[in-house]
């Protein structure tokens, strides 16, 4: 039981290029999630996906598309890459939120991105 | 839209001694929850302890507890008997049902 994976750990890239962050969880949760992390700041959700077949866009989400391939994959894509978008990225996953369940998220690792 | 403020950015603490950690929250909302989670060096996101909202009681796991004052919107973090494995980031949480709002965070640090 691995948990929540993601690939790769640390990118760089440079301005302009595209690269899609993997994340995969066998929880068998309905719920996955895409934040980032800057320094001072906390994590921001980029976008998420409340079941499979639905996504939908948190609080930064400009720059970025994603794709829920199936119940156990949630990809986070950059087009076009920019220094603003370095940063750290956690995907996470949980079951569905409800009164009396931990709703508890389960994060992965994190992926260090850089963007020259 | 709900926000979360951690209005101390860093706190130390001595060995085997208590500290409080703060969190407000701004919601209009009746049901949710709130969580703390550790980020140590590594990284890795670690849930510390979860307050549902409609519950009155406080909870309390080993010795980490926290002050729920839901009319305050105030969700502080009280850890006892300081370890030198607590120091870490500490992120304040507000889940509405379907996504979590973090705060900024609190760095942790414990002195021997």
């Amino acid at each position: 039981n691995a948990g929540v994976t993601q690939t790769p750990k640390f990118q760089v890239l440079k301005t302009g290029q595209s690269m899609t962050l993997q994340c995969a969880q066998d929880m068998n949760h309905n719920s996955m999630y895409w934040y980032r992390q800057d320094p001072g700041m906390g994590l921001r959700l980029i976008y998420y996906s409340a079941s499979e077949g639905t996504t939908d866009k948190g609080e930064v989400p400009n720059g970025y598309n994603v794709s829920r391939l199936n119940k156990r994959e949630f990809s986070l894509r950059l087009e076009s890459a920019a220094p603003s978008q370095t940063s750290v990225y956690f995907c996470a996953s949980s079951p569905p939120g409800r009164r009396g369940a931990t709703n508890e998220q389960f994060f992965g690792p994190g992926t260090r991105l850089t963007v020259l | 839209a709900q926000t979360v403020t951690q209005s101390q950015p860093e706190m130390s603490v001595q060995e085997a001694e208590t500290v409080t950690l703060s969190c407000t929250y701004d919601t209009s909302e009746s049901d949710y929850y709130l969580f703390w989670y550790k980020q140590p060096p590594s990284r890795q996101m670690i849930l510390v302890i979860r307050q549902e909202a409609y519950k009155q009681q406080n909870a309390t796991e080993n010795r980490f507890s926290v002050n729920f004052q839901k009319a305050a919107k105030s969700f502080s973090l009280k850890i006892s008997d300081s370890q030198l494995g607590d120091a870490a980031m500490y992120f304040c949480a507000y889940f509405d049902g379907n996504k979590l709002v973090f705060g900024a965070g609190t760095i942790l640090r414990v002195k021997s």
